[in-house]
């Protein structure tokens, strides 16, 4: 079965900066990768996905992420972090049993 | 994409009561799914709703706790029963859409807590 791991638990960033979560996954074949959003209160909105083809996808609200088969990681980036960005985040897999989560990181904004 | 309501968004149980949650989709969906999400935490699956036939539940959940229905396919209910303080979660509804069926939305949520 596929597993999912967010190394980092609660990330800081300045406004305007950049931004990168981490997220690394196991299973056995190319994998479906899924980052979503979770803000304070709400459920879940998807960010982008991965099936094939580009390793780079770009996603909304200025997301995009990188699909790294030799690292097995599938890391979200954006170069210039807004106030609004604020959220929870989680990577997901799906391989032969439906989506499995990341624990999460969440990101904070500071002016 | 697809539209996913839930119902309710929130509420406020009393310990030994039950509670059903309903999912609406704005489409036909072959897949519909129920996770949980305890506080602080991610969230986790606790079965897919089979249209037609019994939820398929993942480890640690039972259908006496968690009943499901799933009458048609753009409908499906979970029933939290005999609700404790620990089921206090938000539950969510999600489907897979999509021509390989691999891409998941999912709805608000529903934010029970038990007291």
């Amino acid at each position: 079965a596929q597993s999912v791991t967010q190394p980092d638990i609660h990330i800081t960033v300045s406004e305007g900066a950049s931004l990168e979560l981490r997220c690394n996954y196991s299973y056995g074949a190319t994998p479906y990768l899924f980052w979503y959003v979770q803000s304070p209160g709400q459920g879940l909105q998807l960010l982008l996905k991965y099936f094939s083809g580009d390793t780079l996808v770009q996603g909304i609200k200025g997301f995009e992420a990188e699909f790294k088969r030799s690292q097995s990681s599938f890391n979200l980036r954006k170069p210039s972090v807004h106030w609004s960005d604020a959220a929870e985040y989680f990577c997901a897999v799906a391989g032969n049993t439906p989506l499995v989560f990341g624990k999460g990181t969440r990101l904070s904004v500071i002016a | 994409s697809a539209v996913i309501s839930q119902k309710p968004s929130r509420d406020i149980c009393q310990r030994g009561t039950s509670l059903t949650i309903q999912c609406q989709v704005d489409s036909q969906v072959t897949m519909m799914f129920w996770y949980r999400q305890q506080p602080g935490q991610s969230l986790t699956l606790i079965a897919t709703a089979n249209q037609g036939s019994e939820a398929t539940y993942e480890s640690g959940f039972v259908i006496d706790k968690f009943p499901i229905s799933r009458p048609n396919l753009t409908f499906s209910t979970l029933t939290v029963s005999n609700m404790s303080p620990e089921d206090s979660s938000i539950y969510l509804c999600s489907v897979s859409v999509g021509a390989s069926g691999n891409t998941i939305y999912f709805g608000e949520g529903s934010w029970l807590t038990v007291v």
